[in-house]
């Protein structure tokens, strides 16, 4: 049953500095990877979405990587504003047929002015 | 580009009513999945259906059932309602695949709210 780890579960940093969020998944064989958006009690907004056999995609100021062999994947946030406070969940899709997308619980980021 | 469209957004019921919600599929997708998040948790997959078939279930209570309909829209009705399933309920839809790409693309969401 594939699991899905985001560390850490909650951050918090001034604006202005980069960071990164983490995902890992504990089975390899995914067919893509998808970071989300959620702001409290709202929908999900999707961010990214790299392909099994992709490494990275970028957005904006976001950066996201995949290294599906080892079952990890970052988000990378550049020069972070307060606007970018947010929950940011992971999701990873597997195909067996038919589409099974499973969550991380994700990291709750809080961008201080 | 148009949206999954969800329907109500917000339903506030009492324990051991029922409630319908709604999904409409972005056009052309055939494929239509559940999701139930509870409050600081992670969405959990409920049930989905391709071309009105029920294709996969998740986690989701014998109290629920869902339905597609002809024109892809569908419905997930629950009953006796229990506090616990107080979330925000959200419905995905993914086009026709050709073994070349797949994604779900979610809706907003409805949040029930059973006291």
């Amino acid at each position: 049953k594939q699991e899905v780890t985001q560390i850490p579960a909650a951050l918090s940093v001034p604006e202005g500095e980069n960071l990164v969020l983490n995902c890992s998944f504990t089975d390899s064989a995914i067919y893509n990877l998808q970071w989300f958006r959620q702001d409290p009690g709202k929908g999900l907004t999707s961010l990214l979405l790299i392909q099994s056999s992709q490494r990275e995609q970028t957005s904006g100021r976001l950066n996201a990587s995949l290294d599906k062999s080892s079952g990890r994947s970052t988000l990378y946030i550049a020069a972070s504003q307060p606007g970018d406070s947010a929950t940011y969940l992971c999701a990873v899709m597997t195909v067996e047929g038919y589409q099974k997308v499973t969550f991380g619980i994700g990291t709750k980021l809080q961008v201080i002015p | 580009a148009a949206g999954v469209i969800q329907s109500p957004r917000h339903l506030i019921k009492e324990k051991r009513e029922t409630a319908t919600l709604k999904c409409y599929p972005i056009p052309r997708h055939d494929t239509v999945y559940w999701y139930q998040q509870g409050p600081g948790q992670d969405p959990q997959f409920l049930i989905s259906f391709y071309e009105k078939m029920q294709s996969d279930k998740g986690s989701i209570p014998d109290r629920f059932s869902a339905q597609q309909f002809s024109d892809y829209h569908s419905e997930l009705n629950m009953s006796s309602l229990e506090l616990g399933d107080s979330a925000l309920y959200f419905c995905a839809s993914s086009p026709p695949t050709s073994g070349i790409y797949n994604e779900q693309f979610f809706g907003p969401g409805t949040r029930l709210t059973v006291l």
